[in-house]
């Protein structure tokens, strides 16, 4: 298994510039998570998603989207984009909200925003 | 309500030493108390997790310990190795239907040889 995959690893944007950060897994798990992190701060939930169309808002969602039209897939979409979501972000899985359930985490898709 | 604070921020610690990193909550509804170490350039990883109901818990050289009425965990890693620095994170897991984890802030460990 390759676990949890996410691209870019880096990349570049202008402000107001759009784009799309992909994260897929296959592992068969329905819960799936996005996170930033910016240091000193942790890693803050921008949204969550508990199966195939079903999406919610975590703590920081304002200025992303997403969609989850497949088990495999949970792309993360920034739109105008602005300096401050400049950050590291992170796609994480999990098969299921049981505590003990593990979340895997991507390796991370580094954002500037010039 | 809903935070994790965790401290310090940063620490140094000689080979063969104890790191300690502590962290806090307020919400009585996590049920679950995960950590998660980071390497630089990679995702955070579970490293070790303890139940509210459980005051320590022990993986090789790495120790929880859990106060429930003080709100309060930590993680203590015995026989510092250089190859344990990295990032920590505390986190804890809200007792709901969604699996959402809440991070506490990271300590960048520094193992010196």
């Amino acid at each position: 298994n390759a676990g949890v995959t996410q691209t870019p690893k880096f990349r570049i944007l202008k402000i107001g510039q759009s784009m799309t950060l992909q994260c897929a897994q296959d592992m068969n798990h329905n819960y799936m998570y996005w996170y930033r992190q910016d240091p000193g701060m942790g890693l803050k939930l921008i949204y969550y998603s508990v199966g195939a169309g079903i999406t919610d808002k975590g703590e920081v969602p304002n200025g992303y989207n997403v969609s989850r039209s497949t088990t495999e897939d949970f792309p993360l979409r920034l739109e105008l984009a602005a300096p401050s979501q400049t950050s590291v972000y992170f796609c994480a899985s999990s098969y299921s909200r049981d505590r003990t359930s593990e979340q895997y985490f991507g390796p991370g898709t580094r954002l500037t925003v010039t | 309500q809903q935070q994790v604070k965790q401290s310090p921020q940063s620490l140094i610690v000689q080979k063969g030493g104890i790191s300690i990193i502590n962290c806090a909550y307020e919400n009585t509804a996590f049920d679950y108390f995960p950590w998660y170490q980071q390497f630089p350039g990679k995702g955070p990883a579970l490293l070790i997790a303890i139940r509210p109901d459980v005051s320590e818990k022990k993986e090789g050289r790495f120790t929880i310990s859990f106060n429930k009425s003080a709100k309060q965990f930590s993680l203590h890693i015995m026989d510092s190795q250089p190859g344990d620095s990295a990032t920590y994170f505390c986190a804890a897991k809200i007792s709901s239907n969604t699996g959402k984890l809440i991070f506490g802030q990271g300590t960048t460990l520094q193992v010196k040889p």
